[in-house]
């Protein structure tokens, strides 16, 4: 059964530096998300991206933050300056339509730990 | 806007008895409703959606979910727990927007299953 990957499965950052997570969704599916779960916390919404562009972001998703789908296949997260505070799970997400077809198929994470 | 309330953050039932996980959930629009599963160390699962047609939803693992509008709930239910029932358990409302669905996260309830 096809299902959505992340690299690397825990990454270790200090403080300022860049960080990108990797994402391979599923190979037919046209939207792609990115979540992210801070320990003990809700799991937060942070980014839409269709059709090479972001359709929704929330106010986590600052200037910090960028998204790109570089080729057919990766979907990336790019944190340009960690802070302590990005810490967390980051979850990639991808659904094949919307609406009554639009279940979001999740990957198994990124633990980012920032020091 | 929409939320989420997960009535239980921790559940413990025997194995053999029946399990219910409580949801309510607030929504500007008609909603679809979903419930996810997280295992220990993997990704999030979906076990079962509701999209505006039967209320009474089945999913997988013989899980099934009732929703009624008139009370803003979705709880889920399975007869008989089963020890690989041990999980979190997360209940996401869906607001469709032209190029995304949104989810919005209950803070999930854990399940422990005793033998």
């Amino acid at each position: 059964e096809p299902e959505v990957t992340q690299t690397p499965s825990h990454q270790v950052t200090q403080m300022g530096q860049e960080v990108i997570l990797r994402c391979v969704p599923i190979s037919n599916h046209l939207y792609f998300y990115w979540y992210r779960q801070i320990l003990g916390q809700k799991v937060e919404f942070l980014v839409s991206f269709y059709n090479n562009e972001i359709s929704e972001k929330s106010e986590i998703f600052d200037d910090q933050f960028s998204v790109e789908r570089p080729d057919g296949s990766n979907f990336t997260l790019k944190i340009r300056s960690t802070k302590l505070e990005d810490s967390a799970m980051y979850f990639c997400a991808s659904s094949e339509a919307l609406g009554s077809r639009g279940e979001q198929y999740f990957g198994p994470g990124t633990r980012l730990t920032v020091t | 806007a929409q939320s989420v309330t997960q009535l239980d953050s921790h559940v413990s039932v025997s194995e053999g008895t029946p399990v219910l996980l409580r949801c309510n959930y607030s929504s500007s629009y008609s909603p679809s409703l979903f419930w996810y599963v997280q295992h220990p160390n993997k990704g999030l699962q979906l076990l079962l959606k509701y999209t505006s047609a039967a209320t009474l939803v089945k999913g997988i693992n013989g899980f099934e979910a009732e929703f009624k509008k008139s009370e803003t709930s979705f709880h889920l239910t399975k007869p008989s727990a089963h020890m690989s029932d041990a999980a979190e358990y997360f209940c996401v409302v869906s607001r469709v927007k032209a190029a995304g669905n949104k989810l919005t996260f209950g803070g999930g309830t854990r399940v422990l299953v005793k033998p």
